[in-house]
């Protein structure tokens, strides 16, 4: 079975500090992963995507994702947050094996602060 | 990136009565479509897999009769939640699977049933 964690439930920061919301996942063979933002009372916009190649994904509005299999793990960044980033994120994972079915971490709300 | 069109965005009906949710891929096809419940503050919970020109896959614990499940073509999938009880007021999520691999979401229903 295929699993995400988010650890963090919320995530506080200051507007212009770096942003880092934490994902790692667990799955059998290789994963594809993926990094999904809500506003309230909205569906899901898709960030990012890692599927194979490089390790660094850069994204929508700035973000970005790095890969890393040893660790297990998917962080999204954002090197200058903005207030307007104030929002609910979910990682997600699916292997081929599973066909295009999605699992999703329990979601990170960002709080960013003027 | 693509389009997925989910209709209506809100809706408040009474008690024993049904409610159709309608998921549209506007500019793509979609062999696939997926439906997710989402409850405040938590994360997405895979519903059922609409297959295009075939039953819908539902995840366990979800009554196939309570939510039925359309997927008459390759662009349009319904969701009906009959005989609709207070407990199933929810924010419904449908998506849609890309070229790419990624997923795309419908903007959410929100549901309230009264």
């Amino acid at each position: 079975a295929q699993s995400v964690a988010q650890p963090e439930d919320q995530v506080n920061v200051a507007e212009g500090n770096p942003l880092t919301v934490k994902c790692t996942y667990s799955v059998s063979g290789n994963p594809y992963l993926f990094w999904y933002v809500q506003y309230p009372n909205r569906g899901l916009q898709f960030l990012l995507k890692y599927i194979t190649g490089d390790n660094l994904v850069k994204g929508s509005y700035g973000f970005e994702a790095e890969f890393n299999k040893s660790q297990t793990s998917f962080h999204l960044k954002k090197p200058s947050a903005l207030v307007s980033d104030s929002a609910l994120y979910f990682c997600a994972v699916r292997a081929k094996a599973a066909g295009n079915k999605l699992t999703f971490g329990g979601g990170t709300r960002v709080l960013v602060k003027p | 990136g693509a389009v997925v069109s989910q209709h209506p965005s809100r809706v408040i009906c009474k008690s024993g009565t049904s409610v159709k949710i309608e998921c549209r891929s506007l500019d793509f096809q979609a062999t696939t479509m997926f439906w997710y419940r989402q409850f405040p503050k938590q994360s997405l919970m895979l519903m059922a897999t609409s297959n295009e020109g075939s039953k819908a896959t539902y995840e366990q614990g979800v009554e196939k009769d309570k939510f039925l499940i359309n997927h008459a073509s390759l662009t349009l999938s319904t969701l009906t939640v009959t005989s609709a009880h207070p407990e199933d007021s929810s924010f419904y999520i449908c998506s849609a699977v890309g070229t790419g691999g990624e997923a795309f979401f419908g903007q959410g229903t929100r549901l309230t049933v009264v």
